[in-house]
């Protein structure tokens, strides 16, 4: 099953935000090949953040992300209008798969 | 620059098959994995499986073994996913999706996509 994430996470222009990505040691927890996309309305998923914490070239240093045991977590700082999107965390599994979770919806207050 | 051209949007009734195609150009096509991902309409991301463009090699996603199928052309640098006994909730958009390497190291990531090709499942 897929990778859990909070469904919806707000926050004014400005401020921090936080998504949670929990899975288990047979993905998240066991493996440091997590990434993050970001998906707007209508497009295709861009990839934001690749191996836990790598940012690839490009995207702004607002985002960043760590990981602890078995749960992963994307931080955008800074929180601007275009921002406003959905975010997918995603890993490696020990069955040669890759899963992904759920979805965020970040909304901009 | 890298693009992943996919085929159009599909209508097929309940039980048919679909083949979709992603024809890459802008990089050797064969020195990347292709992934194939969907995503169901208001729904999240879901991770089909990927093909080696090289060797032909392919890993299925657990939940479309026997009903998955991709091949690749390397000639016309063109990758296919072909997924059969078709039922509404195949109804999604598909993706195809190149493997991210940066300096000879390749990461289980995803840095260009398809536009997406919408398979839709009616009767």
């Amino acid at each position: 099953s897929a990778l859990t994430q909070p469904a919806s996470v707000s926050g004014s222009p400005g401020q921090s935000i936080t998504i949670s990505c929990t899975g288990t040691s047979s993905d998240v927890g066991g493996y440091n090949h997590v990434s993050w996309y970001q998906q707007h309305p209508g497009k295709a998923p861009k990839f934001v953040i690749y191996d836990v914490n790598n940012r690839p070239s490009g995207v702004s240093d607002r985002f960043s992300a760590s990981k602890s045991g078995n749960t992963a977590s994307l931080t955008i700082s800074g929180l601007q209008a275009e921002d406003e999107a959905d975010y997918y965390c995603s890993s490696y599994t020990s069955s040669n798969a890759l899963l992904f979770g759920g979805g965020t919806k970040v909304t901009v207050l | 620059q890298v693009q992943l051209v996919q085929s159009g949007a599909e209508v097929k009734k309940p039980g048919a098959s679909v083949k979709v195609s992603c024809k890459a150009s802008g990089y050797t096509f064969i020195d990347y994995y292709l992934h194939w991902v969907r995503q169901a309409p208001g729904q999240g991301l879901e991770w089909m499986g990927r093909i080696n463009p090289n060797s032909g090699d392919i890993n299925y996603a657990q939940s479309f073994r026997g009903r998955v199928t991709m091949t690749r052309d390397t000639s016309i640098s063109t990758a296919y996913m072909e997924l059969s006994r078709l039922t509404s909730d195949d109804t999604a958009v598909y993706y195809c999706a190149k493997k991210f390497c940066s300096k000879a190291v390749c990461h289980d990531t995803f840095d260009f996509w398809g536009q997406g090709t919408m398979v839709t499942v009616s009767s």
